[in-house]
């Protein structure tokens, strides 16, 4: 069965950091494109970064550039993203998904993460 | 960055009604479009990719259609289980934009 589970989310300060991790199972990550998407609370869709098979090449929204580093380890079938200087605008559920065909075909269940004081 | 715009924001429709969600994108995407159905809770789910191809499972009933800037998603005789939240999104450039959302609900 194909599995994508999401955690490292939390209550964190303004400024702070997390490192979200997404753990594969059913399949390999090293054949596909990655992706994290986020939604914030009662908000639609915002995608946040993606990354190539072999992770030569990583996207990141231009809002969240510079303050995200997207990751995988193809070994431990699994996939991070290392969020640094989070605002409180980065509240949001943080979705792991793979890209099949370009556009994520499959979602983990995400993780909520809130940046409050 | 490439807008996504649906329309409507809100739909109201009863189980056997023909659904049709419009989303519009700023410059021409061709057809790397996807449609997902969200429900409340839960991850999105894909219907839809390359505009018009069916991902694999999902109930004939769904069809999309368009290309550069304008596209539809129809359902055909609306179920029970398809009251919840669409969303477009365009992957013919970065960064990858989705519409607002279309929430169906029951009528």
């Amino acid at each position: 069965e194909v599995q994508l589970v999401e955690s490292g989310g939390g209550l964190v300060q303004p400024g702070g950091s997390l490192r979200l991790s997404c753990a594969a199972s059913g399949f390999a990550i090293s054949s596909y494109w990655m992706s994290w998407v986020r939604q914030a609370p009662g908000k639609g869709l915002e995608w946040v970064a993606n990354i190539k098979q072999d992770g030569s090449e990583k996207y990141c929204l231009d809002s969240v550039k510079g303050r995200c580093t997207i990751s995988r380890d193809n070994a431990k079938n699994s996939l991070y993203l290392q969020m640094n200087s989070l605002r409180l605008e980065d509240t949001a559920v943080y979705y792991c998904a793979r890209n099949r065909v370009a556009p994520p075909d499959f979602w983990g269940q995400g993780t909520l993460v809130t940046v409050s004081s | 960055d490439i807008q996504m715009t649906q329309s409507p924001s809100t739909l109201s429709a009863s189980v056997g009604d023909r659904v049709t969600i419009t989303c519009r994108a700023s410059q021409s995407i061709s057809s790397w479009l996807a449609w997902y159905q969200q429900k409340p809770g839960k991850a999105p789910k894909l219907l839809i990719y390359k505009a018009s191809s069916l991902e694999s499972g999902v109930p004939s009933r769904f069809s999309g259609s368009g290309s550069g800037t304008e596209f539809t998603l129809t359902i055909s005789s609306l179920q029970p289980d398809d009251f919840a939240t669409y969303y477009c999104q365009q992957y013919h450039s970065y960064p990858w934009t989705f519409g607002q959302g279309t929430k169906v609900e029951i009528k």
